[in-house]
């Protein structure tokens, strides 16, 4: 099965960096997917990971380290709208799952003034 | 530029009643999805479809069945609801063809079990 750690709850001051873990269990590991959601909408893509290193999408940055079953996700220059949950998420190669899109519990990001 | 569209947007139901949520993709995708989401939970997999006439199981789920006939369409029916199905629901799509393809989601469902 699958299994997906991030911390519950993240807090920063506008302007900061702040950086979201996020350690994963799977069988047939494809791929780290980002996610944000604002108050329970739809969430939205943000950035994915396959190979180890560092995916850049502007602010957000996504890093993943295969051998650490490790990923995090860096948000620059924190902007009051970047207060939402954010959720990782994990793919699968086995053959027929790779529609199977499995997400961790979320972390709460608070941005302050 | 309808994307993933979900109806109803909000229903009360009583125990033991049964109903399918809707789910209709315009985008093609062959990959679409059922999760639910609770308070602190996360979003957690129900079903999911690899294209017409293939459907899997998810993480949770007991309860509720899917169909998958046509690519537009995936229902979620709820068998005979119970008050731990109360949730928000959400469908989601994506194209096959690498993980790398986000995927997309309609704005939910929330379902409420009396």
């Amino acid at each position: 099965g699958q299994s997906l750690e991030q911390p519950s709850e993240v807090t920063a001051v506008e302007g900061a960096i702040v950086q979201i873990n996020c350690t994963y269990q799977t069988s047939g590991f494809y791929g780290l997917s980002w996610y944000q959601q604002h108050d329970g909408g739809a969430p939205t893509f943000l950035s994915y990971n396959a190979l180890d290193g560092l995916e850049e999408t502007g602010r957000f940055s996504s890093f993943l380290s295969r051998s650490d079953s490790y990923g995090y996700l860096l948000l620059q220059e924190l902007q009051m709208k970047d207060s939402a949950s954010y959720f990782c998420a994990v793919s699968s190669m086995i053959y027929n799952q790779g529609g199977k899109l499995i997400f961790g519990q979320g972390t709460e990001l608070s941005v302050k003034p | 530029n309808a994307g993933v569209t979900q109806t109803p947007k909000f229903q009360v139901l009583k125990t033991g009643q049964s109903m399918t949520l809707q789910c209709a993709q315009d985008m093609n995708h062959e990959y679409m999805s059922w999760y639910r989401q609770d308070p602190g939970m996360g979003l957690r997999l129900i079903h999911y479809s690899v294209g017409a006439g293939i459907t899997d199981q998810g993480e949770v789920p007991n309860g509720y069945n899917v169909s998958r006939s046509t690519t537009e369409d995936f229902p979620l029916r709820l068998l005979s609801a119970a008050p731990s199905q109360t949730s928000v629901y959400f469908c989601a799509s994506r194209p096959r063809g690498g993980s790398n393809q986000p995927q997309h989601f309609g704005d939910g469902t929330r379902l409420s079990i009396l």
